[in-house]
Parts: C-alpha cells; structure tokens; sequence
C-alpha cells in the first residue's frame, strides 16, 4: 500500500544545532515533495519544494534533501532558533484514483529550547 | 492581499445539522480545494476545483458538498453532520504559472475552522 511516514515522536533540540526531520514513502514516485510548517491554530505554510531530478534545494537555514532511490526526503535547519518550534508536514505529489494529489504526512513537532 | 480567508473559525453543531464553511481568496488562484486535518493522521482532500463552475471529489468526499460560482468563494456544505466530522478544516488555494509544473505545488491555506459534532 502506499505511505508517507514521519516521525510521530517530538524532536527536542538545543538552540543553536541543526534539526533533522525525515519524511519516508512507499509506493509513490513523486515527480516533487514539499515541506510545509504549521504553527497550532494556524493552516499550513509553504517553505521548500524539491523536485525529482534535484539533490538539494536551499532556502535560508532551510536545507532539503530528496534520494528517490531510498525513497526520502530529509529537511534541515540549522542554527535552530526557539521560533522554528512548529510542526513540519512533508507533502509529495500522487497519482491515485484518477487524480493527481498532494498526499501529506502527518507531521513531525520540532520543539527548540533555549 | 488578505490572502485565504476562512470562517467560522470554530464551530459546534448537534449531530443532523447542516452548515457551511466559507472561504474566500483574493489571489486570483485558479485552483482552490478543501482538506480536513485529524489527530495522527495527514490532511486529507475533501473536494477541490480547477475554476469557476468546476468542482470535483477528492479522498474524502462523502457527506460534503461543494460549488465555486466565483473565483474567489470556494464554500464546503456538510449537509447532515455526523461525529465523524469532527475534525479542523482547512481551504486551500494555488495557482499554475511559469515555472510550475503543476497547481498542486505551493499551496496556501488559510487558518483553518475547527468543527466538532456533538
């Protein structure tokens, strides 16, 4: 069956170091995959997008990885800040009963303490 | 720019009762859809729309309904609530432009409104 599976645990971090949140599929082959934030109360807000035939894509401290051969993505911040305490979605493109759609994991919680 | 504006952003009603969820965006996005977000689990596509006129159903259709009359309106009818739709829904809209190979890429949500069924 097909999946997106993140990791339903917290990750807890010290300001200052690099988070790493991982986003792994089964069953898909994603032309793209995304990764949203999500403050509580709040919808969902874009951050990176990164495309099949690209490695690593870059946005300020954001840092997303795609290896279409392990099927995973992996999102990193570096020099965490307590404000980048959300919750992160990953969200990769599938085709399935007809359509194409966004399938989204459920969400990994990244808490940076001070 | 308000961006994508839904309401109420809470709402109780008894099991039976028929509402609608509004939502409204002032991009010009062709592509606006609906999604429902519950404990544990990914947000699941309700209904989406490609344009004005033009609606279809997604992962979880049954027991809503939706019209897009306009551009910007992209309203979600629950005709008769049940607990199972307890959840918090969100609207979302996008658009397909140069560089873009789909509107499923970049979304943007608005606040979401949090529904529970007694």
């Amino acid at each position: 069956s097909q999946k997106i599976e993140q990791n339903s645990e917290a990750l807890n971090i010290q300001e200052g170091k690099t988070a790493t949140l991982t986003c792994n599929y089964t069953n898909y082959s994603p032309a793209y995959l995304q990764w949203y934030r999500q403050d509580p109360g709040r919808g969902p807000v874009f951050l990176l997008l990164i495309r099949e035939n690209e490695k690593e894509k870059r946005k300020e401290r954001l840092k997303v990885t795609f290896d279409t051969t392990l099927k995973q993505s992996l999102f990193h911040i570096t020099a965490s800040q307590p404000a980048d305490s959300a919750t992160y979605l990953c969200a990769l493109d599938g085709f399935s009963g007809g359509y194409n759609k966004l399938i989204f994991g459920a969400g990994t919680r990244l808490a940076v303490h001070p | 720019n308000a961006g994508v504006t839904q309401t109420p952003k809470f709402q109780v009603l008894k099991t039976g009762q028929s509402m609608t969820l509004q939502c409204a965006q002032d991009m010009n996005h062709e592509y606006m859809s609906w999604y429902r977000q519950d404990p544990g689990m990914g947000l699941r596509l309700i209904h989406y729309s490609v344009g004005a006129g033009i609606t279809d159903q997604g992962e979880v259709p049954n027991g809503y309904n939706v019209s897009r009359s306009t551009t910007e309106d992209f309203p979600l009818r629950l005709l008769s609530a049940a607990p199972s739709q307890t959840s918090v829904y969100f609207c979302a809209s996008s658009y397909l432009t140069e560089g873009l190979t789909s509107a499923n890429e970049k979304l943007f949500f608005g606040s979401g409104t949090q529904l529970s069924v007694l």
